[in-house]
């Protein structure tokens, strides 16, 4: 069974910086594209960031180019999303997925809440 | 960027009809590379379609995708009671990958 367990989020200032962290199991990790995916409170999904399987390529949306920083450790089976320069408008449930560009998700993490707040 | 707007914004209907749910995107959607997800309160979401019109694993086939270049549709033949929850459309064919803003899909 595909598991994917998301750890790292929290409450923070403006301003501050959090790591999140997905570890995943049940499949070959190195063979997978990982994105990380957002849900502000009640509004939609949005998606973040990619990284291909050989964390040789990286994708970002706008709204978060410059200060989150997609990274994986293919040993570990885990990949990362480093968020800085937090804003209040990041506060949101943050989902790890398997998937990218022409790859479908169709394994998600439980996400964990990040709130921005002073 | 391509932009996906999907309608209704909310569905309301009665165990047992049938939905349909529209997703319109901006400008033509790469190799067909559009999927549905299902997401109930609380949970993360859950895929349904993928390539427009391909169940995913251990999707009943009372859900079905179609469509192609901008126009797509998920259909629920008859609706179960399980089946009330917000719905995405989202392509993965160009990047940024991109979501719809959602359907709501409510107990008339």
């Amino acid at each position: 069974e595909v598991q994917l367990v998301v750890s790292g989020g929290g409450l923070v200032q403006p301003g501050g910086s959090l790591r999140l962290s997905c570890v995943a199991s049940g499949l070959i990790f190195s063979e997978y594209k990982m994105s990380w995916v957002r849900q502000a409170p009640g509004k939609g999904l949005e998606r973040l960031a990619g990284i291909t399987g050989d964390g040789a390529a990286t994708s970002y949306a706008d709204s978060v180019k410059g200060r989150f920083t997609i990274s994986r450790d293919n040993s570990k089976s885990t990949v990362y999303l480093q968020l800085n320069s937090l804003r209040a408008e990041d506060t949101a449930v943050y989902y790890c997925t398997t998937g990218g560009l022409t790859v479908i998700s169709d394994y998600w993490g439980q996400g964990t809440l990040v709130t921005v707040s002073p | 960027e391509t932009v996906l707007t999907q309608s209704p914004g909310t569905l309301s209907l009665s165990p047992g009809e049938r939905g349909t749910l529209s997703c319109r995107a901006s400008q033509s959607v790469s190799g067909n590379y559009l999927a549905w997800y299902q997401q109930k309160p609380g949970q993360a979401p859950r895929l349904l379609i993928y390539g427009a019109s391909t169940r995913a694993t251990g999707i009943p086939d009372r859900f079905g995708g179609s469509g192609s270049e901008t126009d797509f549709t998920l259909t629920i033949s008859r609706l179960e009671p399980e089946d009330f929850a917000v719905y995405y459309c989202q392509q993965y064919g160009t990047l940024p990958i991109t979501f719809g803003q959602g359907t709501r899909l409510e107990i008339k």
